[in-house]
């Protein structure tokens, strides 16, 4: 069974731009979730995902946003790009409550 | 605030010796944790999970054990093997209450020394 992917792997964008990360969940998983990681903040929850509508949302603000498609792939879009932004954006699926796996990760990097 | 802690940024242990890695959490709400083991910009891998129900869950050299009272949990690997140094990552989730976020210590480092 195919893992979570992401795409792209590695970004590099400007201040004030926009971004959208994507994410395929493992075939069959209908919840996909978003994580920041910095070195100053650890793993935080951004939001997450289960048919389609926002299940769970953390503590970022509404320049972070996302949605799903009706085959569970997931996108997540930053607009205003600001230095602080710069992480390792990472994206989990599971089949509802329970074991959450991991895709390898985006990492955006802001200039 | 935050809500799981992993106090000990670091272990080292010699190849074949038990390892034990720490955690504790503060929001009682919490009633389902799991372990990831994570290597430089990779994602985390799953390494084993625990209901609130249950005091232990082994899986072949991993177990781990919950201290509800205590609000304490740790993973035992055994043996140790070099393979396994990476960071390891405890995290709690509260899906009793329709919440599937999970949220993260901030990594114990172990180094399995040959």
């Amino acid at each position: 069974k195919a893992g979570v992917t992401q795409t792209p792997r590695y970004l590099i964008k400007t201040r004030g731009q926009q971004v959208t990360l994507s994410c395929s969940p493992i075939s069959g998983h209908r919840s996909v979730s978003w994580y920041q990681q910095t070195p100053g903040q650890g793993l935080q929850f951004l939001f997450e995902y289960f048919s389609e509508t926002q299940r769970n949302k953390g503590n970022f603000p509404g320049r972070f946003s996302g949605r799903q498609f009706s085959n569970s792939r997931s996108e997540m879009n930053v607009s205003t790009l600001e230095l602080g932004d710069s992480a390792l954006y990472l994206c989990a699926s599971s089949w509802d409550y329970n074991e959450q796996f991991f895709g390898p990760g985006t990492r955006l990097t802001v200039l | 605030d935050q809500q799981v802690k992993q106090n000990s940024p670091s272990l080292s242990v010699q190849e074949g010796r038990i390892s034990i890695l720490n955690c504790d959490y503060t929001n009682s709400m919490f009633d389902y944790f799991l372990w990831y083991k994570k290597y430089p910009a990779e994602g985390p891998t799953f390494l084993i999970s625990i209901s609130s129900i249950k005091d232990k869950n082994e899986d072949g050299r991993f177990t781990v054990f919950l201290n509800k009272s205590a609000k304490h949990l740790s993973l035992h690997i055994v043996p140790s093997q070099p393979g396994d140094s990476a960071v390891y990552f405890c995290a709690a989730t509260a899906p009793s209450t329709g919440a599937n976020n999970l949220f993260f210590g901030t990594g114990t480092r172990l180094t399995v020394i040959p």
